[in-house]
């Protein structure tokens, strides 16, 4: 066990809904990732959280936002969901950075 | 050209078999590399972190050529166990991790 904790681990919404995920990162990590894995490829990097600022996104537009909480849990939140959005989004927690990540076992977002 | 690119496989193969796989990158300011390991839509693990010196752990051996930026993983005496898709996964200093589609394994008895 990593002592990540994402929940829901199962979630099923509909085309234009919005969702939000959360996770709860390791004791004493401070930084939270999120990537998205759709089926059959790797997981891609969404954005990064340290101390509770944004340090870092990668190619996601605007709908996906997310935040992070003086107890270093995050949320993930998508607005105007689309079929596209259908993965497993992973959370990781780290201490200062990129290194090291411990990986929750994800939430599985079906759009329907 | 995708920033790592791996064989999908799936690679099938008997118990015991010596099996390797193959991985190259786009960006040469990468300095970071490893082997992460995920079972069926499970989170990923960190298998092992490849060292410009090629590193071995157990029946794992990882190696990286920088000069034709590629990374191999060989892994031998396969065991049922070892059935997985294997992350092939680099990173440039204050980036974010990148991953590869990963390689399909499956060991048969």
């Amino acid at each position: 066990e990593t002592g990540v904790t994402q929940s829901p681990t199962h979630l099923i919404k509909t085309r234009g809904q919005q969702v939000t995920l959360r996770c709860s990162s390791q004791s004493g990590h401070n930084t939270v990732s999120w990537y998205q894995q759709a089926l059959g490829q790797g997981p891609q990097f969404i954005f990064q959280y340290y101390r509770e600022e944004e340090n870092g996104r990668g190619n996601f537009p605007p709908r996906f936002s997310g935040l992070q909480f003086p107890n270093y849990s995050s949320e993930l939140n998508v607005n105007a969901l689309e079929l596209d959005d259908s993965a497993l989004y992973l959370c990781a927690s780290s201490l200062d950075g990129y290194e090291k990540l411990f990986f929750g076992s994800g939430t599985q977002l079906s759009v329907l | 050209r995708k920033e790592v690119e791996q064989d999908p496989g799936p690679f099938n193969v008997p118990e015991g078999a010596t099996v390797a796989f193959n991985c190259t990158y786009s960006n040469s300011a990468s300095q970071s590399f490893f082997w992460y390991r995920q079972d069926c839509r499970k989170e990923p693990k960190l298998l092992m972190s490849v060292y410009s010196s090629g590193n071995e752990d157990g029946r794992f051996t990882a190696q990286l050529n920088r000069a034709s930026q590629y990374i191999s993983l060989l892994i031998r005496d396969s065991k049922l166990s070892d059935s997985a898709t294997y992350l092939c996964v680099v990173k440039q200093a204050g980036t974010a991790l990148i991953f590869g589609k990963g390689t399909t394994l499956s060991v048969s008895s």
